[in-house]
């Protein structure tokens, strides 16, 4: 299953809303997660299940979709939000990752 | 502290061996499946294998045949061991604890190590 997300980078200014997509290649329900990733450190597992936020994760976060279109959106942006999105499916094995989305301050 | 720390790492050249290692700390080990995720310097995430509370194995299809996974809970460790090593396997190796939910459906990966680097080079 392949995951394609978009933008694969993106400029935004504190305070932006910022919303990136994930299209799987064929359904997988709501087997969906997304990631942030700051430079330098591992990834870090923002919300699950598609839209279920990870316990400890500002509520600015939010997910939805299902089948094979999925969007993470960040309602408000934080200096500490500047950092690389990844989505991975979690339907099938083996499991994939989507290309990644910069999240770069404008 | 829940935590997973990697080692092993380090330099070798292609058609080598190298067996990394995970070591867990803080949670009942032997509960839950364990994953190894790679990332070439500058590049994004790529799934490696899982090991399942079973022993149950899956890898990607790159790796199949030359890297083996395992785990050893008496020890709250899970290894890689990687042989006939290329340079596209050039990475840092990340160990990660899976999250399934009470009906056993696979969420995600909510523990990440600080990831160990492998480089393959003559």
């Amino acid at each position: 299953i392949q995951l394609t997300q978009s933008p694969s980078s993106l400029s935004a200014s504190v305070g932006d809303r910022v919303t990136i997509t994930c299209r799987a290649s064929q359904g997988i329900s709501s087997y969906l997660a997304w990631y942030q990733q700051r430079p330098g450190k591992a990834p870090k597992l923002l919300i699950y299940a598609a839209s279920t936020l990870q316990s400890g994760v500002p509520s600015r976060f939010s997910g939805s979709g299902s089948g094979t279109d999925f969007t993470l959106t960040i309602s408000s942006l934080q200096p500490e939000d500047f950092a690389t999105y990844y989505c991975q499916q979690l339907n099938s094995y083996s499991l994939t990752f989507g290309g990644g989305t910069k999240v770069e301050i404008k | 502290e829940v935590q997973l720390v990697e080692s092993g790492g380090g330099l070798v050249q292609p058609g080598g061996s190298l067996r990394l290692s995970c070591a867990a700390s803080g949670f009942i080990f032997n509960s839950y499946d364990m994953h190894w995720v790679r990332q070439v310097t500058g590049k994004g995430l790529e799934w490696v294998s899982v090991i399942g509370t079973a022993g149950d194995a899956h890898y990607l299809d790159s790796v199949q045949g030359r890297f083996i996974i395992s785990r050893e809970n008496a020890k709250n460790s899970m290894y890689l061991q990687m042989n006939s090593l290329r340079a596209g396997d050039t990475a840092v190796y990340y160990c990660a604890r899976a999250v399934r939910s009470n009906f056993g459906v696979l969420y995600g990966m909510d523990i990440w190590g600080q990831g160990t680097t492998v480089t393959v080079s003559s």
